[in-house]
């Protein structure tokens, strides 16, 4: 167990709707990161949270936008889903950005499928 | 572009064997190479880093080798068992970002 926590573990939804998937970081750790799981892409990088700003930003669609709140969860909403959006969507965090934030611990991961 | 090539896709050994995983990179800005493990349904666990300054790093039965010149490093398993067998994913950061670029995994088989 990494410590960090993601809900829901599945979730299920129609083409054309709007989800929001939850991140808990692990205690102690400011940095939130969001990365993508799926078939044909493998994992990527999707974008960066430290303490509350955003950090970085990889191949997120402009559909999908996130945020880190005060007590450093953080949510990644994805909207106008597409088929192709079915993917697992995993957190990872780690203790601060920067050198010493390399290492990064994942969660369980969220399972998306749109039908 | 896949910046961290990794190989093989897959791998079979019998218990006990060592089974090495390679991954090789063109971007001299990386300086941090971590190798993940994931079973089934969970997410990857992170098992051993090395950073460019060293060339071999040992955690238990895991080995990362560095070799610099060459761009390329890989992940040794020391006397492997089932319960190893699961997707691992080399990866790779610039100096100046965390975001973690990873390679494409190899499913590792130990069997009995």
């Amino acid at each position: 167990d990494s410590g960090v926590t993601q809900t829901p573990k599945h979730l299920i939804t129609a083409t054309g709707q709007r989800v929001t998937l939850r991140c808990s970081p692990r205690s102690g750790d400011l940095s939130v990161y969001w990365y993508q799981q799926s078939l044909d892409q493998g994992l990527q990088f999707l974008i960066q949270y430290y303490n509350g700003e955003e950090r970085a930003k990889g191949n997120i669609l402009e559909r999908f936008s996130a945020q880190q709140f005060p007590d450093l969860h953080s949510e990644l909403n994805l909207s106008s889903l597409e088929l192709g959006d079915s993917a697992l969507y995993f957190c990872a965090s780690s203790v601060e950005s920067g050198t010493s934030g390399k290492e990064q611990y994942f969660g369980p991961g969220t399972r998306l499928t749109v039908t | 572009q896949q910046q961290v090539k990794q190989s093989p896709q897959s791998l079979i050994v019998q218990k006990g064997g060592i089974p090495i995983i390679n991954c090789a990179y063109e971007n001299t800005a990386f300086d941090y190479f971590p190798w993940y493990q994931q079973f089934p349904g969970k997410g990857p666990a992170l098992l051993i880093a090395i950073r460019p300054d060293v060339s071999e790093k040992k955690e238990g039965r895991f080995t990362i080798s560095f070799n610099k010149s060459a761009k390329q490093f890989s992940l040794h398993i020391m006397d492997s068992q089932p319960g190893d067998s699961a997707t691992y994913f080399c990866a790779a950061s610039e100096y100046n970002t965390d975001k973690l670029i990873f390679g494409t995994g190899t499913r590792l088989q130990v069997f009995p």
